[in-house]
């Protein structure tokens, strides 16, 4: 099985909101509705952002919100934050995303 | 609150084995699916392997099968991942992760630190 395809980088200035698509096939992202989303910042540990799609794990914050149309999933982040840099990554049916590089300007 | 700690990393031969640990502590982990994933050097996350919270099922990426075997000691709270014909592309840092879904749903929502693997002559 092939990995999910997310934009390698993006960026934004803090207070923009940016989008980062995750597109899969109807037999991964567009059969369920179990697309997780992790953060991972250098020489930590990957955060579960995201999952089931929308769902925010407890102290998250509502800054960060996800959604699915047909076989793309999508992260959004509003009002952009230094501290939001980093790797996302996508992910259903253990598969991965390659990953997108998040800047802030 | 939930930790997980890999060990058992290092530099390795290819050919050799090593055999990572992760221990958990904070939940009960006898209750909870646990994963391996890997990231190499440079490169993006990559699922490894995943066990049932009752160690009935294992599955793996093909490129790990017959290679590598999961498994778990409930009574000592620890996962492991024997890693036997190591190849040099197999160098990576290893996670650790719990899993809280059910019926497929498969995500993690805790991570360790990571291990790292070196495969190398």
């Amino acid at each position: 099985q092939s990995a999910l395809t997310q934009p390698a980088s993006v960026s934004g200035s803090p207070g923009q909101s940016i989008t980062i698509s995750c597109t899969g096939t109807s037999g991964d992202v567009g059969a369920y509705n179990y697309v997780s989303w992790y953060q991972h910042q250098p020489g930590k540990a990957p955060k579960l952002i995201i999952y089931d799609v929308s769902n925010r794990p407890s102290g998250v914050s509502n800054r960060f919100s996800g959604s699915k149309s047909g076989n793309t999933a999508s992260l959004t982040i509003s009002g952009l934050q230094a501290e939001d840099e980093a790797d996302y990554y996508c992910s259903t049916t253990l598969l991965f995303g390659g990953g997108t590089r998040l800047t802030v300007l | 609150q939930v930790q997980l700690v890999e060990s058992g990393g290092g530099v390795v031969q290819p050919g050799r084995s090593l055999r990572l640990s992760c221990a958990a502590s904070g939940y009960t982990f006898s209750a909870y699916g646990m994963h391996w994933v890997r990231q190499a050097p440079g490169k993006g996350l990559e699922w490894v392997a995943v066990i049932w919270y009752d160690g009935s099922k294992k599955y793996y990426t093909d490129s790990v099968k017959g290679r590598f075997t999961i498994s778990r000691d409930d009574s000592r709270n620890t996962l492991y991942l024997q890693m036997n014909s190591l190849r040099v592309e197999d160098t990576a840092v290893y996670y650790c992760a719990r899993d809280p879904g059910d019926n497929g749903d498969f995500y993690f929502d805790n991570w360790g630190q990571g291990t790292l693997v070196t495969v190398s002559s």
